[in-house]
């Protein structure tokens, strides 16, 4: 069974530039997470989508990040304008229904911001 | 949510074992213990979980206190594959809730030839 993809692995951009990272869950999971994970700390979630719906977005800072699922399979997560707080790995993880379910998490994009 | 204490990081020798562990003193009694692992430079992966009985798998053991307080992930032999950053995780397994990990530091585990 294959696993949660994620590209770009790695993305340097210039401060105030856009960047966007791809997911595709794991075939038939239902629910999708964003995590940032910034160095030497734990992941944090930003977004989990259940279908193509969002259930939390409480912690995604707006102003500046949006993610979309829009048929409920893969997703995008975007980041405009960047900033230097944001260089870190950027982690998608999914589950069959999110709730009690183990999450599978993919092998992260780290985005570096000069 | 509640919150989880871990030491920062642990060393073991290679084949020996490691006992990883993890207070959690408010915990409630919904609320799941759950491990997952980051090995360098990959995404999380779930090692273990249980709530009140201690638990095994092929990866580990979960060796979980009366008063569940506090747990302890048991690694039988530690390889040099079992270098990294482990994770001790509550979470409210009930229904309707999301789901939703809630990751502390977590406790670097180095694995010594």
């Amino acid at each position: 069974e294959a696993g949660v993809a994620q590209s770009p692995r790695y993305k340097i951009i210039e401060k105030r530039q856009s960047v966007a990272f791809w997911c595709n869950p794991i075939s038939g999971h239902a629910t999708l997470y964003w995590y940032q994970q910034i160095l030497g700390q734990g992941p944090k979630l930003l977004i989990q989508f259940q279908n193509n719906g969002v259930v939390d977005d409480s912690q995604l800072p707006k102003d500046r990040f949006s993610a979309e699922r829009l048929k409920g399979v893969d997703s995008t997560l975007k980041i405009q304008p960047a900033k230097l707080e944001d260089s870190a790995v950027y982690l998608c993880a999914s589950n069959l229904q999110g709730g009690t379910d183990t999450q599978y998490f993919g092998p992260g994009t780290r985005l570096t911001v000069l | 949510d509640a919150k989880t204490t871990q030491p920062n990081s642990m060393e073991s020798n290679e084949e020996e074992p490691v006992h990883l562990p993890c207070n959690h003193s408010t915990i409630s009694g919904t609320d799941y213990i759950h491990w997952y692992r980051q090995l360098p430079s990959q995404g999380p992966e779930y090692v273990i979980h249980g709530l009140t009985s201690n638990v095994n798998n092929r990866m580990a053991s979960l060796a979980i206190a009366e008063d569940r307080k506090s747990s302890t992930l048991i690694l039988h032999r530690a390889t040099l594959r079992d270098a990294a950053v482990y994770y001790c995780i509550l979470r409210d397994d009930g229904s309707g809730n999301t789901g939703k990990l809630i990751f502390g530091q977590g406790t670097t585990l180095q694995v010594k030839p």
